[in-house]
């Protein structure tokens, strides 16, 4: 079955920064890669997806690029802001029509003023 | 659009007592709804597929006797945790698929039960 990976565990940053977080994935069938931000107490928030046709997606300040050949892709986050803080979870799967998501472990961002 | 809504979003309750948390999808049908665990600090621990109209699908290791799963509608899956003891305390966060393909999937706000 599909396994994830997720780099790094924790990440600090200060206000303003870039941030970088990335996953690798085992299952060369899989085709769709979801971003999620999951904040204290709360439910995981999808930020940004993308599918295997597609190498990089772009959303204000956030960012996915996918490399099908390497089985990887990364989230970038611009211009972090303290509000950005929170755990970051990737998600790989195959289009099977519902979505059996397989997590990364997660990624702390945590912002500084 | 695409909400998610989980009740209650924290629960604590006495040892081998019955607790029942509700998902529902706001403002689209959802054919499937998933129900995760997640402890603090890890990832999302996948317990259970839901369909509507028919048995849910658990995964390995996951008590189906434990864990009553009812996806009765489109709109709505409950999941019971049966005769509750302090090792089931956890966070549980159902989830459900949107989209033509039934691609993307929107989480609930998530449920912290603590059983004394």
């Amino acid at each position: 079955g599909e396994n994830v990976e997720q780099h790094p565990s924790t990440l600090s940053v200060q206000e303003g920064d870039s941030a970088v977080i990335k996953c690798t994935y085992s299952d060369s069938a899989s085709n769709y890669f979801p971003w999620y931000k999951q904040e204290l107490g709360k439910g995981p928030q999808l930020i940004i997806d993308i599918r295997s046709n597609v190498g990089e997606k772009k959303d204000q300040r956030i960012a996915v690029t996918l490399n099908k050949t390497a089985k990887h892709f990364s989230l970038h986050i611009t211009e972090t802001q303290p509000e950005d803080s929170a755990v970051y979870f990737c998600a790989a799967t195959k289009n099977t029509g519902f979505q059996k998501l397989v997590f990364g472990t997660g990624t702390r961002l945590l912002v500084s003023p | 659009g695409a909400v998610v809504s989980q009740h209650p979003s924290w629960v604590i309750c006495k040892s081998g007592t019955s607790v029942k948390i509700e998902c529902r999808s706001l403002d689209f049908q959802a054919t499937t709804m998933f129900w995760y665990r997640q402890f603090p600090k890890q990832s999302l621990m996948l317990m259970a597929t839901s369909n509507e109209g028919s048995k849910a699908t658990y995964e390995q290791g996951v008590e189906k006797d434990k864990f009553l799963i009812n996806h009765a509608s489109l709109t709505l899956s409950t999941l019971t945790v049966t005769s509750a003891h302090p090792e089931d305390s956890s966070f549980y966060i159902c989830s459900a698929t949107y989209g033509t393909g039934g691609e993307k999937l929107f989480f609930g706000s998530g449920t912290q039960l603590s059983v004394l």
